[in-house]
């Protein structure tokens, strides 16, 4: 069975800092990749996601993730975090056989005006 | 373009009822699943539907059931509720191109509290 591991449980950061959250995932088969955001009292979102093609992919407001196919990576990152960006990021696997999401437990990134 | 709909989105129940949850998927999407959202376990995918059959199932017990309509609509029902069943419910649609890959996109959830 997949599984994904993000290992930044709660970050917190100013405005102008810059992001990176980290997602590992375990399974050797054929992936699609994402990272969703779920904003205080809100829907998840889709920020980015990766099919194939060139392994840097860039998302909606500014954020951009890189696969690593050799590292089993999908490091999520932007370069200047605003406050806006408070919310809660998940990243997700889909198995192309099984077409199922499996889902990292999440981070928190409070961004401190 | 409307999103994900899902209906209700709150309700209180008590262990032991049942309860039915609907999904109006995105326009033209025919896959829908369905996952639940737990503080302590996260997001876990319960089953998937796709042109009104269940093709994947998520390690839930038979409690927990589903179908989809001929307009792809859903409906999950979890029968004999538990006070670990309270969590939100989410319902997820995807386009499912031939030969392709799409993202999925969410609706606002169901959240469930049973007492």
């Amino acid at each position: 069975a997949q599984s994904v591991s993000q290992h930044n449980h709660h970050v917190i950061l100013s405005e102008a800092a810059s992001l990176e959250l980290g997602c590992n995932y375990s399974y050797g088969g054929t992936v699609n990749l994402f990272w969703y955001v779920q904003y205080p009292g809100q829907h998840l979102q889709l920020l980015l996601k990766y099919f194939s093609g060139d392994p840097l992919v860039k998302g909606i407001k500014g954020f951009e993730a890189e696969f690593i196919k050799s590292k089993f990576s999908f490091n999520l990152r932007k370069p200047s975090v605003q406050w806006s960006d408070t919310a809660e990021y998940f990243c997700a696997v889909m198995d192309t056989g099984r077409r199922a999401l499996t889902f990292g437990s999440g981070t928190r990134l409070q961004v401190q005006p | 373009k409307a999103g994900v709909t899902q209906t209700p989105r709150y309700l209180i129940k008590t262990r032991g009822q049942q309860v039915t949850l609907s999904c109006s998927p995105i326009s033209g999407h025919r896959s829908v699943s369905w996952y639940q959202q737990t503080p302590g376990q996260g997001l876990q995918f319960l089953f998937e539907y796709f042109s009104e059959t269940q093709r994947n199932k998520g390690n839930f017990p038979g409690r927990f059931s589903g179908r989809q309509f001929s307009n792809s609509r859903s409906e999950m029902n979890v029968s004999t509720l538990e006070l670990g069943d309270s969590a939100l419910y989410l319902c997820a649609s995807r386009r499912v191109p031939v030969g392709g890959n799409t993202e999925a996109f969410f609706g606002q959830g169901t959240r469930l509290t049973v007492v």
